[in-house]
C-alpha cells in the first residue's frame, strides 16, 4: 500500500513569487491535513480536508490556502511568498476526520530566497 | 486552548542507558495523546497512542508512555536505547471538543555508543 506522497520534494522560488504543493493520501484515506514545520516554531498546523471541505484551519495568513479534490488529493497554495515562508510543509492523511492517527508523506522542502 | 510543552529541545544519551523525554499538555477537557517520531529526511510516523483505556501505552520497539491526568503529562520512556533511536520525537494532543492535532515542539534524542 503506496503512502502519503508529496511533490515537488524540493524547491526554491524568490520572494513575490507563488507555489503549490501537492499531496496524494493513502488510498481510502479521506481526510488530508498541512503542517509547517520549522526549527524555531516546530509543526504548525495549517488545515484539515475532509470530503473536499475544510475542516479546520490554523492561524496564518490569507496567502495560504488549500483544497481537496473528489479523489482526496490535495493543494496547497502560498501566494506572494515571504522569506519566512522557507520551511519544509508536510501532508498527512487519515480515515475519517479529526482523528489524531496521520500518516505523514517526507514533505516538500520549500527555500525562499 | 489546548497546548503542549515538551521541556528538552536535546536529550544526548549514552546506547543502553534509560531515557525519558518530557510531555505536558494543557487543556480545559479531555484529551487524545500521541507521540510520533522523525528519523532525519523522514516524514513524522505515529510511535503510540492513548485514547482510553489503559493509562500505560507501549510501542513494538519498546518505548512507552503513561498518561497521567493529574499532571497533565504523557511522558515517553525507554529502558535501554539503542543507536538506531536517534531521532526527533514529537508529542501531541487533541482535545475531545476539537479536532486540530496539535504538536510540541520536539525533543532530538541522541543515542552515542
Amino acid at each position: 500500500k503506496a503512502g502519503v506522497t508529496q511533490t515537488p520534494r524540493y524547491l526554491i522560488k524568490t520572494r513575490g513569487q507563488q507555489v503549490t504543493l501537492s499531496c496524494s493520501p493513502i488510498s481510502g484515506h479521506r481526510s488530508v491535513s498541512w503542517y509547517q514545520q520549522t526549527p524555531g516554531q516546530g509543526l504548525q498546523f495549517l488545515f484539515e480536508y475532509f470530503s473536499e471541505t475544510q475542516r479546520n484551519k490554523g492561524n496564518f495568513p490569507g496567502r495560504f490556502s488549500g483544497r481537496q479534490f473528489s479523489n482526496s488529493r490535495s493543494e496547497m497554495n502560498v501566494s506572494t511568498l515571504e522569506l519566512g515562508d522557507s520551511a519544509l510543509y508536510l501532508c498527512a492523511s487519515s480515515r475519517e476526520w479529526g482523528t489524531g492517527e496521520l500518516f505523514f508523506g517526507e514533505g516538500s522542502r520549500l527555500t525562499v530566497l | 486552548a489546548q497546548s503542549v510543552t515538551q521541556l528538552d529541545s536535546q536529550v544526548p544519551v549514552f546506547e543502553e542507558a534509560p531515557v525519558e523525554l518530557r510531555c505536558n499538555y494543557s487543556s480545559s477537557v479531555s484529551v487524545y495523546l500521541f507521540w510520533y517520531v522523525q528519523y532525519p529526511n523522514q516524514g513524522l510516523q505515529l510511535l503510540l497512542k492513548y485514547l482510553s483505556g489503559s493509562t500505560l501505552v507501549e510501542s513494538i520497539n519498546g518505548f512507552e508512555a503513561e498518561f497521567n491526568k493529574s499532571q497533565t503529562s504523557f511522558h515517553l520512556r525507554k529502558p535501554s536505547v539503542h543507536i538506531s533511536d536517534t531521532a526527533e520525537y514529537f508529542c501531541a494532543v487533541r482535545s475531545y471538543n476539537t479536532d486540530k492535532l496539535i504538536f510540541g515542539t520536539g525533543t532530538r534524542l541522541q543515542v552515542f555508543p
